[in-house]
């Protein structure tokens, strides 16, 4: 089954321990995303990736790091999470044809709390 | 800057009761124009992609439609399973592999 797995779901974590919320897609997709959803402002996007050691920055980068060392994963590390970073964070893949076409595969989303 | 700006917030329908979401949009040069449904606790789920003006798409009860400056997804006779939040994106010409998207439209069909 084509799929897109985020883990974890759901965590509780405190201010400043570090964490890795981990997506990995099993349709060889070129294009990898990470974006995040708040209430009243809808989806945006952290960071994106082309192919393997291809990213680059979204709407709203600051406090995360990526990287794309494989074509099916591509985690998302919060150095130091803070409050502000909590959110409802979903991974979505695309083969490169189709993401001019919107064709996103979303994750089934990785509800994080920061105390 | 690409911005989507969706209307209504929230719809409740009867069962039968048909209706339409509107989905503004300000873009330099769209090349393309998304709808995607959201179930609670899930991840969007790509529903249509429309490209120019006066381009239609249609799938079971949905009809989306383009304008040169809004796109509207009609639901015709809906039924209690299309409630979801629905979400417009769009891609403007400056943003390569970039979708901006929308609010959404919480839309809720009571039997």
């Amino acid at each position: 089954e084509a799929q897109v797995t985020q883990n974890p779901r759901y965590l509780i974590t405190v201010t400043g321990k570090k964490l890795t919320v981990t997506c990995s897609q099993n349709m060889n997709h070129e294009y990898m995303s990470w974006y995040r959803q708040d209430p009243g402002l809808g989806l945006r996007q952290i960071y994106y990736s082309m192919n393997v050691e291809v990213t680059d920055k979204g709407d709203v980068p600051e406090g995360y790091k990526v990287s794309r060392k494989e074509k099916r994963n591509f985690p998302l590390i919060l150095e130091s999470p803070s409050p502000n970073q909590t959110s409802l964070y979903f991974c979505a893949s695309s083969a490169s044809g189709q993401v001019n076409t919107g064709e996103l595969f979303f994750g089934e989303g990785s509800r994080l709390t920061v105390l | 800057e690409d911005q989507v700006t969706q209307s209504p917030e929230a719809l409740r329908l009867q069962e039968g009761e048909s209706s339409s979401l509107n989905c503004s949009y300000t873009v330099s040069g769209l090349r393309g124009l998304f709808w995607y449904r959201q179930d609670p606790g899930k991840g969007p789920e790509f529903l249509f992609t429309l490209y120019s003006a006066g381009e239609e798409k249609e799938k079971e009860r949905l009809k989306a439609t383009l304008t040169k400056k809004e796109s509207f997804l009609h639901i015709t006779a809906p039924k209690p399973e299309d409630s979801a939040t629905y979400l417009c994106a769009v891609q403007g010409g400056g943003s390569n592999y970039k979708l901006t998207f929308g609010k959404g439209t919480l839309l809720t069909v009571n039997p």
